[in-house]
C-alpha cells in the first residue's frame, strides 16, 4: 500500500526566511507521481507541481523547489524568501499510475505560518 | 477558462437524512473525483468517475456512492448521514487518462447534526 508522509505538522518562519517541507513516500510501484498542492484558507486545493517517478531532476518555479530524491523516498519543498500570501497547509501526494486512474493518497498536511 | 465548480458551498444535515453534492468541472474535462476532507483523516480519496463510469472507488461504506452524466458533470451522495460524515468535500477534474494535472473546487462544507 501507498504511503505518504509530512511529519511537519506546522512551521513558523518570520518573512524572508526559507523554509523546507518535508515528504517522505512509500509505494511498490516503480511507475508513479508526487504532486504538491496547497490549500489556502478558502478550502481549494491549488495544485503547484506534478512530478513522475523517472524524471529525478530538481526543478525551480521562482521562489518555490522541489528536491526529489528516490534514493531516499522524499520529495521535499523549498519556499525562499518566504512572503506571508504563502501561508497556508500544503499537501504532499503521490498517485500509482496505471488503468487509467487517478487516485491520490495524501499526506496530512504541513501548515506554514508565515509572520510578517 | 472556469474552474472546478461545486454546489452547495455550505450546507447542515441531521443524522439519518441524505444529501447531494454536485461538481462540474472544468471544461473539456472528462474525469471527475471525489475526496473527502476531515481534520482526523485527512484528505482521503471516495471515487473516481470518467465518461459516466467509475474508474476506482476508495474504501467507503456502501451510503457513499456517486455518478457522472454524459456532460461530464458528476454528483455524489451520501444517504443516511453519520454525525463523522462532517466534512469538506472536494471534488476535482482531469482531462483524463493516465496523466494531466488534477485541478480541485473549493470544496462542499457538509455539517452533520
Amino acid at each position: 500500500a501507498q504511503k505518504v508522509t509530512q511529519a511537519q505538522t506546522e512551521i513558523s518562519v518570520v518573512e524572508k526566511e526559507d523554509v523546507t517541507l518535508d515528504c517522505v513516500y512509500e509505494t511498490r510501484d516503480t511507475t508513479y507521481y508526487l504532486f504538491w498542492y496547497k490549500q489556502p484558507p478558502s478550502g481549494e486545493l491549488v495544485f503547484l507541481i506534478r512530478r513522475n517517478s523517472f524524471d529525478e531532476q530538481n526543478e525551480i518555479s521562482g521562489r518555490y523547489s522541489w528536491n526529489f530524491q528516490k534514493s531516499t523516498s522524499s520529495f521535499n519543498f523549498t519556499i525562499t524568501a518566504s512572503q506571508v500570501v504563502d501561508s497556508a497547509v500544503y499537501f504532499c501526494a503521490l498517485s500509482e499510475a496505471g488503468a487509467g486512474s487517478y487516485q491520490l493518497t495524501f499526506g496530512k498536511g504541513t501548515k506554514l505560518s508565515v509572520i510578517p | 477558462k472556469a474552474g472546478v465548480t461545486q454546489t452547495p458551498r455550505y450546507l447542515i444535515k441531521t443524522r439519518g437524512q441524505q444529501v447531494t453534492l454536485s461538481c462540474s468541472p472544468i471544461s473539456g474535462h472528462r474525469s471527475v473525483s471525489w475526496y473527502q476532507q476531515t481534520p482526523g483523516q485527512g484528505l482521503q480519496f471516495l471515487f473516481e468517475y470518467f465518461s459516466e463510469t467509475q474508474r476506482n472507488k476508495g474504501n467507503f461504506p456502501g451510503r457513499f456512492s456517486g455518478r457522472q452524466f454524459s456532460n461530464s458533470r458528476s454528483e455524489m451522495n451520501v444517504s443516511t448521514l453519520e454525525l463523522g460524515d462532517s466534512a469538506l468535500y472536494l471534488c476535482a477534474s482531469r482531462l483524463g487518462g493516465d496523466t494531466g494535472e488534477l485541478f480541485f473546487g473549493e470544496g462542499s462544507r457538509l455539517t452533520v447534526l
